[in-house]
């Protein structure tokens, strides 16, 4: 059973803070992603990454950054704060030869105060 | 880069009847459409999917189609139940280059009243 687990589901930071959200997979898939899902906008695409150390920009990058060391890691980082990135993150994992199905964890509420 | 309409954004039906959720994408090339399910503070799960080369394709209760030519498919639930309610969100796949990323709608919430 595919396994997908994110390190908070619950995180409280403050302005101009450095935020880390990690994400991790059981499941040996290269792919990983990274998504932010707000209210009547459904599940927009931060980053994703197709393999260890490779990454490439979703829909909406801006302020983000990823980092993925180990395949079977993926972190998302926030440089510094704004109150705009209060949301929920959602990551996800899929096997490359499966094509699309994707296994998501169970999200990070991130508010920014 | 592909687009993904969603359509309603909220459906109510009472227990029993049909629900039907639909989806339209702009890229010809898309060639994998799947189906997820999100309960309220749960993640999203996949529930059904379809390719590019099948038209139709059935799981009990759940269908969906699929329209090549005017580039929309469809969820159709029969004989919803209350623990159908949830959000539905379809998404759309293109092969080639960047062949990995899913493009989603915006999700239905679709709620059935006992």
């Amino acid at each position: 059973d595919v396994k997908v687990t994110q390190s908070s589901r619950y995180l409280v930071k403050r302005t101009g803070e450095k935020v880390f959200l990690e994400c991790v997979q059981d499941m040996d898939h290269e792919n990983m992603f990274w998504y932010r899902q707000d209210p009547g906008l459904g599940l927009r695409l931060i980053y994703f990454s197709y393999d260890v150390k490779m990454k490439e920009k979703g829909d909406i990058p801006e302020g983000y950054s990823v980092s993925r060391e180990k395949k079977e890691r993926f972190s998302l980082i926030l440089e510094s704060a704004s109150t705009n990135q209060t949301s929920m993150y959602l990551c996800a994992s899929s096997a490359r030869d499966r094509g699309g199905e994707q296994y998501f964890g169970p999200g990070t509420r991130l508010t920014v105060t | 880069g592909e687009n993904v309409e969603q359509h309603p954004s909220t459906l109510s039906v009472q227990e029993g009847d049909s629900a039907v959720i639909k989806c339209t994408y702009s890229d010809s090339a898309s060639n994998y459409f799947p189906w997820y399910k999100q309960e309220l503070g749960k993640r999203p799960q996949l529930i059904i999917d379809i390719r590019s080369n099948v038209g139709e394709k059935k799981d009990q209760r759940i269908a969906v189609t699929l329209n090549k030519t005017a580039k929309h498919f469809s969820l159709h639930i029969t004989e919803t139940q209350p623990e159908d309610s949830a959000v539905y969100f379809c998404a759309a796949r293109t092969s080639g280059g960047s062949n990995y990323k899913l493009t989603f709608g915006k999700g239905t919430l679709l709620t059935v009243n006992p």
